[in-house]
């Protein structure tokens, strides 16, 4: 079946603006995980979400960043007055369960300006 | 010390031989351990998971983990130019622990596989 998708791909914005960044889990899976890679770092854990709810968003950087997620199935990750700092790619993994094994979509290359 | 460390390599190891990565771990509550491969540009694709001590073959790849050590380790026999990618160590703790759910990741191992 399709794996987990993300969109857009890219995503090129001015220091200052909005951007939400999408992800579709892998049908069935009800646990939705986004993580953060930035060049020369590890992968950071931002949020994960079980169903529609996040019982764990201690890796948001700021207040800047929210997620929601809806209908148990597409997330959207917000960042709001975006920093030049913010520049990453944004994973979004999905599994069938919570501590299950977790499959990463292709990412969201964002470069702030 | 990190809760999850790798040796950073970068490894460097001759068509057919045998490619050792390792990682170590701080956290003692940590259940599920997790191997993926990151080509340059591309997200991680998982390689094996292991939740027993011991070891765990797949093909050319064995997973080993050894709990009291705190140690977990991949092995690639046979490597191959196409196996050079970023190896990721990753660890999920038990269901109870605070990090519950979200993976840790070492930092990577950079591994080449020259002909």
């Amino acid at each position: 079946g399709a794996g987990v998708s993300q969109s857009p791909s890219n995503k090129v914005t001015e220091k200052g603006k909005d951007v939400e960044l999408r992800c579709d889990p892998i049908s069935g899976h009800t646990a939705l995980y986004w993580y953060r890679q930035s060049l020369g770092q590890g992968l950071e854990f931002l949020i994960y979400f079980q169903g529609n709810s996040a019982p764990d968003k201690s890796g948001l950087p700021s207040d800047r960043f929210s997620a929601e997620r809806t209908g148990g199935s597409v997330s959207t990750l917000t960042i709001q007055r975006t920093q030049q700092e913010d520049s990453a790619v944004y994973l979004c993994a999905s599994s069938v369960g919570v501590g299950e094994t977790q499959y990463f979509g292709p990412g969201t290359r964002l470069l702030v300006l | 010390q990190k809760e999850v460390e790798q040796n950073s390599g970068p490894l460097s190891v001759p068509e057919g031989a045998i490619a050792s990565l390792n990682c170590t771990y701080s956290d003692r509550g940590s259940q599920s351990f997790f191997w993926y491969r990151q080509y340059s540009g591309k997200s991680p694709e998982l390689i094996m998971f292991i939740y027993s001590n011991g070891d765990k073959e797949d093909g050319r790849f064995t997973a080993q983990l050894n709990k009291a050590s705190q140690y977990v380790s991949l092995l690639i026999r046979d490597s191959q130019p196409s196996d050079s990618a970023t190896y990721l160590c990753a660890v999920n703790v038990a269901p109870g622990g605070t990090s519950y759910g979200k993976l840790t990741f070492g930092q990577g191992t950079i591994l080449t596989v020259h002909p």
